[in-house]
């Protein structure tokens, strides 16, 4: 069964600072690795995905990273802003037959001003 | 506003009865996903159709869940007799996702959640 676990599980950082968040799951057979975003009580927004083949997807600010041997993922948001105050999840989708993501619990970031 | 919508926002219902969840989702998906998501958690797959067909079940979802998408557009999440347990958000994405490559670069797309509480 695919775990996904995000550390930390909350963070909290001042303006301007640059900041890595870490995805790890159990199971390297995946097709591809999301990240989202999730702002209170509301749904989730997509940020960057990551197919398998791939080791790095950039978004302006946002850089995310694989290492699929590993089963790693790491997120990083370069020059943070109160506005990227949210929650941070991962996701992988498993190669085969299942079609869902399996996600992480989130990373809870805070940017004071 | 042509992303997934989801009606409605917010349900509060007492324990024992039934409540119906709607998803729109982004016009040419041929998939649809529901997820339930407590507090303080990631959301949790409950099922997923490929166009009309409702190809997978998780085991969370319990036979007093029934979803269906009939002619493969909006799809309704129906829950019977509710306990408090199943008191969370409930997220409805979509997604298209073309040929053997489908797989690699499926995004699937969310909607805001309808959050439920029961009493």
């Amino acid at each position: 069964k695919q775990e996904v676990t995000q550390i930390p599980a909350a963070l909290s950082v001042p303006e301007g600072e640059n900041l890595v968040l870490n995805c790890s799951f159990t199971d390297s057979a995946i097709y591809n690795l999301q990240w989202f975003r999730q702002d209170p009580g509301k749904g989730l927004t997509s940020l960057l995905l990551i197919q398998s083949s791939q080791r790095e997807q950039t978004s302006g600010r946002l850089n995310a990273s694989l290492d699929k041997s590993s089963g790693r993922s790491t997120l990083y948001i370069a020059a943070s802003q109160p506005g990227d105050s949210a929650t941070y999840l991962c996701a992988v989708k498993r190669s085969g037959s299942a079609r869902q993501l399996t996600f992480g619990s989130g990373t809870q970031l805070t940017v004071l001003p | 506003d042509t992303g997934v919508s989801q009606d409605p926002r917010h349900k509060i219902t007492k324990r024992g009865q039934n409540v119906t969840f709607r998803c729109d989702p982004i016009s040419e998906h041929n998939r649809l996903y529901w997820y339930r998501q407590t507090l303080g958690q990631g959301p949790e797959f409950l099922t997923y159709f490929q166009n009309e067909a409702q190809l997978e079940k998780s085991r969370l979802l319990s036979d007093r869940f029934s979803a269906e998408r009939p002619k493969g557009s909006f799809s309704t999440l129906e829950i019977q007799r509710t306990e408090q347990g199943d008191s969370a958000m409930y997220l409805c994405a979509s997604s298209l996702a073309l040929g053997a490559s489908g797989g690699y670069q499926e995004t699937q797309y969310f909607g805001p959640g309808t959050r439920l509480l029961v009493l």
